[in-house]
């Protein structure tokens, strides 16, 4: 079993659509959570971070943490055509030495 | 604009031969991370810094080395380029761990590499 599972997609929807990203995740040890999205052959940059449970929203983006069910989410409202990318969940603990450990990322597709 | 760069953003190499991929950064951050990353995988931490201390994943291959000869550039050598190692290799940076902001990594644009 992965420490991170993420469905790969693709996930295709037409513009304003609420978009659901999702990861669950094996080890409860995590403490920090982001959200990267990643252009086709460029860097993921960073989206959202958050730490322990609860949400965090910034524009149309709320991340959501629920560490006893061990499952984040990403919500994006009225998705754009610019929003599609592949999106990575990522977390983190003191106990393992800070590395960030990934999800394979999800491809997201929205159609205009 | 503070940010990682890295040069150059296609190299190609053959079976074998040695090459270096470059990654400097403007954000002074005490941490720089090579990752791996394949098609459709997940980014693959190889080996960081903090600061001049060098970090090596367990099992990064012996064919894969780094250098940070100062606080804003790091380098990523790999001294015999098999098939296998055609990827993204992807740079990053962060503040110390242990400090206010220290868990938000920031990546550069990625060097593809190609193997022929």
């Amino acid at each position: 079993q992965k420490e991170v599972e993420q469905d790969p997609g693709p996930l295709s929807v037409p513009e304003g659509a609420i978009v659901s990203l999702n990861c669950t995740y094996s080890n409860s040890a995590f403490q920090y959570f982001m959200w990267y999205r990643q252009y086709s052959r460029k860097g993921p940059e960073l989206l959202m971070y958050t730490y322990s449970s609860g949400n965090k929203e910034d524009g149309r983006f709320t991340a959501q943490v629920d560490k006893s069910s061990k499952y984040i989410s990403l919500f994006i409202r009225d998705s754009q055509p610019s929003d599609s990318a592949t999106y990575l969940c990522a977390m983190k603990s003191a106990e393992y030495g800070n590395k960030l450990v990934f999800g394979a990322g999800t491809i997201l597709r929205v159609k205009s | 604009d503070a940010m990682v760069i890295q040069n150059p953003r296609y190299q190609v190499t053959q079976f074998g031969k040695p090459v270096t991929l470059s990654c400097s950064q403007t954000l002074n951050h005490n941490v720089m991370y090579w990752y791996q990353q394949k098609s459709s995988q997940a980014p693959k931490l190889l080996f960081h810094y903090y600061d001049k201390d060098f970090n090596n994943e367990a099992d990064t291959p012996d064919n894969f080395q780094s250098r940070r000869p100062n606080t804003s550039f790091c380098f990523l050598d790999i001294r015999s380029p098999g098939l296998g190692d055609a990827a993204m290799y992807l740079c990053a940076t962060s503040r110390g761990y242990d400090r206010p902001g220290g868990n938000e990594q920031f990546f550069g644009p990625g060097t593809r590499l190609t193997v022929l």
